[in-house]
């Protein structure tokens, strides 16, 4: 059965702090790794993965995947209040995007 | 605004009913996807459509039937509704059927059912 799993849970930090984003995956017929940070509603899109070792960046958040180890890392650098979200990792498998439970970010001042 | 469209954005209704819920893709975009996002679980995939066929089923209860139209708007219909039922439909749609794509997700419907 394909799997998604995202540690930690949660995390709590103070502003200007970095943090690190797991996603581990077995997914059969592996096509990419997406990120998304969700806030109040709607997931909104952050970075497509589809190559190991190739880092995508914008702005402070960066993120790259292992497809030999099978997972990715989302980097949030100098952490801002507007930061605080739920960051969901997804795997697009052959016609299916599953996604994981989602690590909750709570950056405070 | 991601472009893509779901109606209502919130829906009360009692146990025992049936609802639908609509979602009208990005302009382009062939492929529909379900998720239910309850309190307590992450986004769970419910159900895919590509250009009018069911591509993917996740965990779909049989209670719950959903079709994608000629005009790639498609419909969740969710019958002999129970409180667990409550939760945040949302509805997400990309280009491609399983090629590596970004998929963009609508703002969401709120059930609630009492």
């Amino acid at each position: 059965e394909d799997k998604v799993v995202q540690s930690p849970l949660s995390l709590v930090v103070h502003e200007g702090d970095t943090v690190t984003l797991n996603c581990s995956y077995e997914v059969t017929n592996f096509r990419s790794l997406l990120w998304y940070k969700q806030e109040k509603k709607a997931p909104t899109f952050l970075f497509m993965l589809t190559s190991s070792g190739i880092e995508k960046k914008s702005g402070r958040l960066s993120s790259i995947l292992d497809k030999k180890e099978l997972f990715s890392i989302l980097n949030i650098t100098a952490t801002q209040t507007g930061d605080s979200a739920i960051y969901l990792c997804a795997v697009v498998g052959w016609g299916k995007l599953q996604f994981g439970a989602g690590t909750q970010v709570v950056v405070t001042p | 605004d991601s472009g893509v469209t779901q109606t209502p954005k919130h829906l009360i209704t009692a146990t025992g009913q049936r609802v639908t819920l609509r979602c009208s893709p990005r302009s382009g975009d062939l492929s529909v996807y379900w998720y239910q996002q309850s309190l307590d679980q992450g986004l769970q995939f419910l159900i895919q459509y590509y250009n009018g066929e069911e591509r993917a089923k996740g965990n779909i209860l049989e209670r719950f039937s959903a079709q994608q139209f000629p005009d790639l708007h498609s419909e969740l219909n969710l019958s002999s509704l129970e409180l667990g039922d409550s939760a945040l439909y949302f509805c997400a749609s990309s280009v491609a059927g399983g090629a590596p794509t970004e998929a963009f997700f609508g703002q969401g419907t709120r059930l609630t059912v009492v």
